[in-house]
């Protein structure tokens, strides 16, 4: 079974500081590993996606996520948040037929 | 990159009455497109597996007949709220699978959602 796990529905960061959204999976298959942001009242945007290549992958607007099979982990970092990074992110696992999405975690960037 | 539609983008209806939701994939065939429902302040839901050609494939605890899906191209699906009511009010968010044999990859690009109100 495929499952996703976001530690902190609530992160804040200042703004310039460093981002860092939380992801553990769970997957019987070899997973395919997803990061999305949606901003109000707005449908997913894709930031970027793990499949089986190299396991530091880099997204848009400077997001990047490391796959840790070890730890079971994709966590999503920025190395300097933005004002404008404030959404809710959400992280998903894929079993290649359907998918499985964590709860979400809503970021705040404190100017 | 893949561009999913979906229509309306907003609809306020009466209770009772039904609502259709279009999604459409427009610059690639999707054979597989899924529509999930949304709280606010919560993830996505997967509601139901549309296959371009056969019946839809619900999940557990999604009325089948109360939302009608049909997905009669491959580039259109549809959900139809059926005599809704305002427990039905969410937003509806559907997603189109792009499968390319020739670089293997197999992507869902998903839609701008549907907000849904009903009085």
């Amino acid at each position: 079974a495929q499952s996703v796990t976001q530690l902190g529905s609530h992160v804040s960061v200042s703004e310039g500081a460093l981002v860092l959204l939380r992801c553990n999976y769970s997957s019987s298959v070899p997973p395919y590993l997803f990061w999305y942001v949606q901003y109000p009242n707005q449908g997913l945007q894709l930031l970027l996606k793990y499949t089986s290549a190299a396991t530091l992958v880099k997204g848009i607007n400077g997001f990047e996520a490391e796959f840790k099979k070890s730890e079971t982990s994709f966590h999503l970092t920025k190395p300097s948040a933005h004002m404008s990074d404030a959404a809710e992110y959400f992280c998903a696992v894929s079993d290649r037929s359907q998918f499985y999405f964590g709860t979400g975690t809503s970021l705040t960037v404190i100017p | 990159g893949a561009v999913v539609s979906q229509h309306p983008s907003w609809v306020i209806c009466k209770s009772g009455t039904s609502v259709k939701i279009e999604c459409r994939s427009l610059d690639f065939q999707a054979t597989t497109m899924f529509w999930y429902r949304q709280f606010p302040k919560q993830s996505l839901m997967l509601m139901a597996t549309s296959n371009e050609g056969s019946k839809a494939t619900y999940e557990q605890g999604v009325e089948k007949d109360k939302f009608l899906i049909n997905h009669a191209s491959l580039t259109l699906s549809t959900l139809t709220v059926t005599s809704a009511h305002p427990e039905d009010s969410s937003f509806y968010i559907c997603s189109a699978r792009k499968y390319t044999r020739e670089k293997s990859t197999d992507t869902q690009y998903f839609g701008p959602g549907t907000r849904l109100t009903v009085l």
